[in-house]
């Protein structure tokens, strides 16, 4: 099946501070999406970006589905940015269709 | 923005018993999956579900597991016989079908003891 790795695996800023998260994947992907897990365990979706380039306020994100990797940018970062972020794909086709595969996740600690 | 629900939100449970984890998801989604997460690693794809029947299911979806759609709103995940190594934050999800983004819930937090 399709393999997703992320990195850094754990991260620590200050607040204020810019960071990029990567992930790469190793197939053609129908759907990427980033999450952010919060200290209660939930998953909140972040973008579904399977190509191109979304902004949602501080977060922007970028896959580039040609070269098999996606980048989450968080900027001014806050200390309620705190938490695992995970990347996850579907990839498109064969025994990966349709199911989401998730990467390792990165631990991001933003400190006051 | 129409969600997923999950409940209960926490389940404690004895060894051996069975649980019943119970989902709805959004209403015009067609696609319906849980997937399941051990305490400090990644969230674990468990079985897809699609047209009232199992389309994937992965190696840890064994006997011990099944899903089901009893009306046209609920989805639950049963697990018969839990074992402590059960113990996990079980995850539902839906999606349209097509172009377009899952759909998590809040999860179930699962222990087993």
């Amino acid at each position: 099946g399709i393999q997703v790795e992320q990195s850094p695996p754990d991260l620590i800023l200050q607040e204020g501070a810019n960071s990029t998260l990567r992930c790469n994947f190793s197939d053609s992907v129908n759907n990427l999406q980033w999450f952010h897990q919060n200290p209660w365990g939930q998953l909140i979706n972040l973008f579904y970006i399977p190509s191109g380039t979304k902004q949602n306020g501080r977060l922007s994100a970028t896959t580039v589905a040609t070269e098999r990797y996606s980048l989450l940018y968080i900027s001014s970062s806050q200390t309620t940015d705190s938490g695992v972020y995970f990347c996850a794909v579907a990839g498109a086709g064969g025994t990966s269709y349709g199911k989401l595969t998730f990467g390792q996740g990165t631990i991001l600690t933003v400190h006051p | 923005e129409p969600e997923v629900t999950q409940t209960p939100s926490h389940q404690v449970t004895q060894m051996g018993q069975e649980v019943i984890l119970r989902c709805v998801p959004i209403s015009n989604h067609l696609y319906f999956y849980w997937y399941r997460q051990i305490l400090g690693q990644k969230v674990e794809f468990l079985v897809s579900f699609y047209n009232n029947e199992i389309s994937e299911k992965s190696e840890i979806f064994d006997d011990q597991f099944s899903v089901e759609r009893p009306d046209g709103s609920n989805f639950t995940l049963k697990i018969r016989s839990t074992k402590l190594e059960d113990s996990a934050m079980y995850f539902c999800a839906s999606r349209q079908g097509g172009a377009g983004g899952y759909t998590f819930g809040s999860g179930t937090r699962l222990t087993v003891v």
